[in-house]
């Protein structure tokens, strides 16, 4: 089945230590998001490719950032995790062009310790 | 600043009684407006949408009813079930791909 795949399902890491977290997808979608949800809260978007093309929301902090090698997989880097950064973070896809459904990984829990 | 608004935060409902959950907006530029369903542990999953040209979309026993000149809409869920139990997300697209969720309202269905 195709699907949004992220790895790993749950991280720990120390504060201050750097940690990436994977999504990949077999839906062949242009478009790639990383939303960040903290407990009873909504997702909050922190940024998204059109292919390569990589758009930044305003706010996310310069601790974050993306690669996306290619149009199968997308990777978060948290430079310099706080206990802030705590939280599920979500991989989506869509076609491009939209709108079109988000299609959403399970998810990765990060905690820091 | 938040660009949807939703509420309930929670809403506790008997076992074949109606689920409502209503959202707000203020940009006029949104053209999209999806709910989403997210049981613990998972990423959310598109429930239903609807576009503004609508006022009311029907998918089985979820219906998103959408008044455009208020500027809300609403998902009804009848004769709601225990498996429907979850948190349930509307949010609000503009010309494309990007998306703003509102907070959130956890569904729990008592049987």
């Amino acid at each position: 089945d195709a699907m949004v795949i992220q790895n790993p399902r749950y991280q720990v890491t120390q504060f201050g230590k750097p940690v990436t977290l994977s999504c990949s997808q077999t839906l062949n979608h242009n478009v790639m998001y990383w939303y960040q949800q903290k407990s009873s809260q909504a997702p909050k978007l922190l940024f998204h490719y059109y292919d390569k093309d990589f758009n930044n929301e305003a706010d996310t902090p310069d601790n974050f950032q993306s690669r996306r090698p290619n149009t199968s997989f997308c990777f978060l880097d948290i430079r310099s995790p706080g206990l802030g950064d705590a939280a599920m973070y979500l991989c989506a896809t869509s076609r491009e062009g939209g709108p079109y459904e988000q299609y959403f990984g399970p998810g990765t829990r990060l905690t820091v310790t | 600043q938040q660009q949807v608004k939703q509420s309930p935060q929670s809403l506790i409902v008997q076992k074949g009684g109606i689920s409502i959950i209503n959202c707000a907006y203020e940009n006029t530029a949104f053209d999209y407006f999806p709910w989403y369903q997210q049981f613990p542990g998972k990423g959310p999953a598109l429930l239903i949408a609807i576009r503004p040209d609508v006022s009311e979309k029907k998918e089985g026993r979820f219906t998103i009813s959408f008044n455009k000149s208020a500027k809300q809409f609403s998902l009804h869920i009848m004769d709601s079930q225990p498996g429907d139990s979850a948190t349930y997300f509307c949010a609000a697209s503009m010309g494309g791909n990007q998306f703003y969720f509102g907070t959130g309202t956890s569904l729990t269905v008592i049987p």
